[in-house]
Parts: structure tokens; C-alpha cells; sequence
């Protein structure tokens, strides 16, 4: 089945911007697939970010909608998520995951995670 | 703080049955369907149990769901060694317009 793999940088200086790639392969997001990204912390537990459809369309977490950009190449293979003015509070493990149904929480798969530290 | 209520903690011996509680609201367990994922140490978590009480296949039917009014619960009967992990339950949020998630039961075999 269609795997999931997050990369970027695994560091980012306060105020500074983090951003990550979520590649698809093994085959892609099809209809009715959405591309969510999720993060996890010791403080916060499991915490929504945001997801993307194929075709742009976007939903982003209130409580981060200002800071978040999500935006997926031509390809649908690989999807990007963008986080401005990082702060301590930002430090967490991000994954991708793939997210199926109408007001559902499935989730599956979900890529392996990326720890990223906000630190100077 | 998360927006779904679990213990922190819940623990069980080889064998026993344990049930792990997930609270919500009418805007959440009140009107969809909940979803437990497992989370071994250091990896990501796992969906384990979608739609209240169905388990994706390769999944024993040691694990099953059940919802009642605004709460969720994953029952795990004879218990096994394999079975310590986090277990986290998520449901979609008709007032944030998306998912949200429990805090997460650490579930220790004594």
C-alpha cells in the first residue's frame, strides 16, 4: 500500500520558518484522500495541523491557521507543509498522514516522523 | 490539554482484559465515528479500530471498540506483552471543522 516519508531539517532557529516535505510513493493519494499533518509533543499529545487535497483545497487547526501554509506539487507525490515564526512551543515530532472519509478521522498510513527541535 | 479525555495511565497482567476510556462531547463522540490508534514505543502511531468497533485487517480481534452517548471505549481481551504501548483515540470535531485527539492512555503488562 501507498507509503509516506516526512524529511526537512531537524532544527530551526526561533521566528524562523520550519519546513517539511511529505513524499507519497508505493502509489499516491486518490479520490477522497487527504494529506494531513499532524505533530506530537510531550505538552500537547497528538495535535492536528492542517491537511491539503490533491486539487489545493486546504483545512488548517484555528489555533495555527496564521502561521501554517500546506501546498502540494503537480505530481501529487510530494506535499509540503510551512510553519512560520517557530517558537520553543513548536518543538515536536511532525508526521504526514493519509486521511480517508467524510468527517472522519482515519488515518492511515502515517509516515515514520520527523523530530524537529526549535532551538537557537 | 487535549480535547478528548483519557486516563494517562492503565495497566493489566498477561491474560486479563483492560478497557481503555476515550471522553468527548456532543460535538464530537456525540455524532461521528471514533477511531483508536497504537503507538509502540518510538514509532508512529497505528490505526487499530475506525468507524467505532471495526479493525483494519492483520489486526487480532483481541482488540474492539464500542461508543455509548459521548464516550469510546477499546477493550483488549487476553491480554499480551506486545500489547504495552500508548493507545489514542481521535474522532472528527463538527465545531473545530476537523480531527481532534485524546491525551493518550499509556497501557503498561505488569
Amino acid at each position: 500500500q501507498v507509503q509516506l516519508q516526512e524529511s526537512g531539517p531537524r532544527l530551526v532557529k526561533p521566528s524562523g520558518t520550519l519546513s517539511l516535505t511529505c513524499r507519497v510513493s508505493d502509489g499516491s493519494l486518490s479520490g477522497g484522500d487527504w494529506c494531513n499533518w499532524v505533530r506530537q509533543s510531550p505538552e500537547k499529545g497528538l495535535e492536528w495541523i492542517g491537511e491539503i487535497y490533491h486539487n489545493g483545497m486546504t483545512n488548517y487547526n484555528p489555533s495555527l491557521k496564521d502561521r501554517v501554509t500546506l501546498s502540494v506539487d503537480e505530481s501529487n507525490i510530494q506535499y509540503s507543509l510551512q510553519l512560520r515564526s517557530v517558537t520553543a512551543a513548536d518543538t515536536a515530532v511532525y508526521y504526514c498522514a493519509r486521511r480517508r472519509g467524510y468527517l472522519a478521522a482515519y488515518f492511515n498510513p502515517w509516515g515514520q516522523g520527523l523530530p524537529v527541535n526549535v532551538s537557537s | 490539554q487535549s480535547v478528548l479525555t483519557q486516563a494517562p495511565s492503565a495497566s493489566g497482567t498477561p491474560g486479563q482484559r483492560v478497557t481503555i476510556s476515550c471522553s468527548g462531547t456532543s460535538s464530537n463522540i456525540g455524532r461521528n465515528p471514533v477511531n483508536w490508534y497504537q503507538q509502540l514505543p518510538g514509532s508512529a502511531p497505528k490505526l487499530i479500530i475506525y468507524s467505532n468497533n471495526q479493525r483494519p485487517s492483520g489486526v487480532p480481534d483481541r482488540f474492539s471498540g464500542s461508543t455509548s452517548g459521548t464516550s469510546a471505549s477499546l477493550a483488549i481481551s487476553g491480554l499480551r506483552s506486545e500489547d504495552e504501548a500508548d493507545y489514542h483515540c481521535a474522532v472528527w470535531d463538527d465545531s473545530l471543522s476537523g480531527p481532534v485527539f485524546g491525551g493518550g492512555t499509556q497501557l503498561t503488562v505488569l
